[in-house]
């Protein structure tokens, strides 16, 4: 069926370094591919997003790349900084841009930043 | 300017209780979303509505209902609790899940327990 993994499952970075987070989807009719962050006791937060006819998209210290062939896209923090430290989620939108598309959700990475 | 707000934070339900989960977002967005979060599981979609007066069911909608009178409010019922809807429930919206932009808000979620 359907699925978004992620890897890995937590992840630690010393400040300043880059993290990497990588996802694969199953569905190469998936068309958009949004990443949250969620820190402790707080809902989900979009923090970036990417189409499937872009193949890379940056906002300040965060990108996303999208590789539609291998179906795999992947988040860069670079220059981590202690408030980077939260669980990151990417996920996939399948079927279009009907009312009725599914978002897939994947499992989740914690990310943690040494000082 | 409030986004999504959800009520309550915390509740303790008996295993056959009842309650109403509230969900309220001030941004007039079409579309509206339930998701419940558990441990290692990512976020599974419950409900959806792309409108007042139209729902949707998701992946996991056994045991909940929904209803969607006006664009503001969108309000998660459990019939009968179980101990398998212990979770933590987040509300979500988006300007209109047809442009592309999904799950764009999320609320600060409600931890549930069912004993």
């Amino acid at each position: 069926g359907e699925n978004v993994e992620q890897h890995p499952s937590t992840l630690s970075v010393q400040e300043g370094d880059s993290a990497v987070i990588k996802c694969t989807y199953s569905d190469s009719a998936s068309n958009y591919f949004p990443w949250y962050k969620q820190e402790l006791g707080k809902g989900p937060q979009l923090i970036i997003d990417i189409r499937s006819n872009v193949g890379e998209k940056k906002d300040q210290r965060i990108a996303v790349t999208l590789n539609k062939t291998a179906k795999h896209f992947s988040l860069h923090i670079t220059e981590t900084q202690p408030e980077d430290s939260a669980v990151y989620f990417c996920a996939a939108r399948l079927g279009g841009y009907s009312s009725a598309s599914k978002i897939i959700f994947g499992s989740g990475t914690r990310l943690s930043i040494r000082p | 300017n409030a986004g999504v707000t959800q009520t309550p934070k915390f509740q303790v339900l008996k295993t056959g209780q009842s309650m109403t989960l509230q969900c309220a977002q001030d941004m007039n967005h079409e579309y509206m979303s339930w998701y419940r979060q558990d441990p290692g599981m990512g976020l599974r979609l419950i409900h959806y509505s792309v409108g007042a007066g139209i729902t949707d069911q998701g992946e996991v909608p056994n045991g909940y209902n929904v209803s969607r009178s006006t664009t503001e409010d969108f309000p998660l019922r459990l019939l009968s609790a179980a101990p398998s809807q212990t979770s933590v429930y987040f509300c979500a919206s988006s300007l209109s899940r047809t442009g592309g932009n999904t799950e764009a808000f999320f609320g600060q979620g409600t931890r549930l327990t069912v004993v």
